[in-house]
């Protein structure tokens, strides 16, 4: 069956760090993934999307790759400020639905 | 504003009751979708919708009911067939356009408490 694992342990990194999140997956050939921040009792936000034939995307202070051989992404947040504190989800689509498959997400703590 | 809502924020139920979820959007979104939220988990999907009238049972709609008479909502029903109600429900719409990679627009979720 299909299957998603983010790091279930917190992350835990001191401002100005860079923090990389790791998302893999078996059994599934997405289309695209996406990434989204939920803070505690609020609904997911989306952040980023990459395509399967896209290696890396930006935004801002935020970076995506995409290894389908791997079968794994990595999400990055240079320069971290402590509020980028949240659970970090990840989510796979095949694009004709639009329904995507989420990840338990890992919570990120940046110390002051 | 544009936006999805969600109704209520926190709702407590006795066993055996059923109780409805409210979900309305004014993004002029087709697709909408529920799922559940337990404590260390990830989102399941309960029902989706890619347009008016029609609707699809996602990975865990066992006691669940959703209808989509009107395009700005799509209400979820929790029946007391669900055995383990209790948890954070949230709502999603997307512009549903197939191939288009579309981001979810979440709501604030509402907390399911069954007493």
């Amino acid at each position: 069956s299909q299957k998603i694992e983010q790091n279930s342990e917190a992350l835990n990194i001191q401002e100005g760090k860079t923090a990389t999140l790791t998302c893999n997956y078996t059994n599934y050939s997405p289309a695209y993934l996406q990434w989204y921040r939920q803070d505690p009792g609020r609904g997911p936000v989306f952040l980023l999307l990459i395509r399967e034939n896209e290696k890396e995307k930006r935004k801002e202070r935020l970076k995506v790759t995409f290894d389908t051989t791997l079968k794994q992404s990595l999400f990055h947040i240079t320069a971290s400020q402590p509020a980028d504190s949240a659970t970090y989800l990840c989510a796979l689509g095949s694009g004709n639905t639009g329904k995507l498959i989420f990840g338990q997400g890992t919570t990120l703590q940046v110390k002051p | 504003d544009g936006g999805i809502t969600q109704s209520p924020k926190y709702l407590f139920r006795k066993e055996g009751q059923n109780v409805t979820l409210s979900c309305e959007q004014n993004l002029n979104h087709d697709a909408m979708y529920w799922y559940r939220q337990d404590p260390g988990q990830g989102l399941r999907l309960i029902y989706y919708s890619q347009i008016v009238n029609d609707f699809q049972k996602g990975d865990i709609a066992e006691g669940y009911s959703v209808s989509r008479e009107k395009k700005e909502s799509f209400p979820l029903t929790v029946t007391s067939a669900q055995k383990n109600p209790t948890a954070f429900y949230l709502c999603a719409s997307s512009t549903g356009n197939p191939g288009s990679y579309n981001e979810q627009f979440f709501g604030p979720g509402t907390r399911l408490t069954v007493l």
